[in-house]
């Protein structure tokens, strides 16, 4: 898998917007961007991913750069509850099923 | 539906002692991961099953470690003798077959400190 660049950390204020950049600028064409979060004393939770397109669920959204070299994760209203580490993990559906590989991370503090 | 079950939540044993961890995977998941998270750092595969059958097993230190999926549902991982420097979470992860998106779903993890 292809390499991401991440902060270490972020801050934000409750119910403000929260932009969480990714750089991955070996990441191949047929490599889908992943965003996993894990939560103090949680295991990892999926968040989102693309491959191109913008896209939008209900935890969050994700904007990819037209040349797909960046990402970004897009929370819209921060509430405490997203106080956790995100990761962004690039993966290639050739080797579905295989274990994600994760880097450290951006740790994102929310203060009310 | 309930998620990835692992127990215990917590494990404290001297070094030399053997420890085993348990999981329980989402029904009906074919592939089970265990992960190993180091203080500060990201998940790293220890090993990956397809149904009963352990396809992944290259960073599992085998000398201690040891991992089992008889019924190609929940599974036991096992250290013995401990090391101090085995402190840390362990995870258990699933996934459906057939997902071209691969979605993995952790377990909460065994937190084990070796005293």
């Amino acid at each position: 898998d292809a390499k991401t660049t991440q902060p270490n950390s972020m801050e934000s204020n409750e119910e403000e917007p929260v932009h969480l950049p990714c750089n991955h600028s070996t990441i191949s064409g047929t490599d889908y961007i992943h965003w996993y979060r894990q939560l103090p004393s949680q295991g990892p939770e999926y968040v989102i991913h693309g491959l191109t397109s913008n896209v939008n669920n209900r935890m969050a959204s994700l904007a990819i750069a037209e040349d797909r070299k960046s990402s970004t994760l897009i929370l819209h209203r921060a509430t405490l509850r997203d106080a956790a580490v995100y990761y962004c993990i690039l993966r290639s559906p050739s080797i579905a099923g295989t274990a994600l590989i994760f880097g450290k991370g951006t740790t994102l503090s929310v203060s009310s | 539906e309930a998620g990835v079950v692992q127990s215990p939540r917590y494990k404290i044993i001297e070094k030399k002692q053997p420890v085993a961890f348990w999981c329980n995977p989402i029904s009906g998941h074919n592939t089970l991961y265990w992960y190993l998270q180091n203080l500060g750092q990201g998940p790293e595969l220890l090993i990956r099953y397809e149904n009963e059958e352990a396809v992944d097993d290259s960073q599992l230190p085998k000398d201690r470690f040891s991992a089992e999926r008889l019924k190609g549902v929940d599974s036991t991982l096992k250290i013995q003798p401990a090391e101090l420097g085995d402190s840390a979470v362990y995870l258990c992860a699933s996934s459906p077959a057939g997902s071209s998106y691969n979605e993995q779903f952790f377990g909460p993890g065994t937190r084990l400190t070796v005293l």
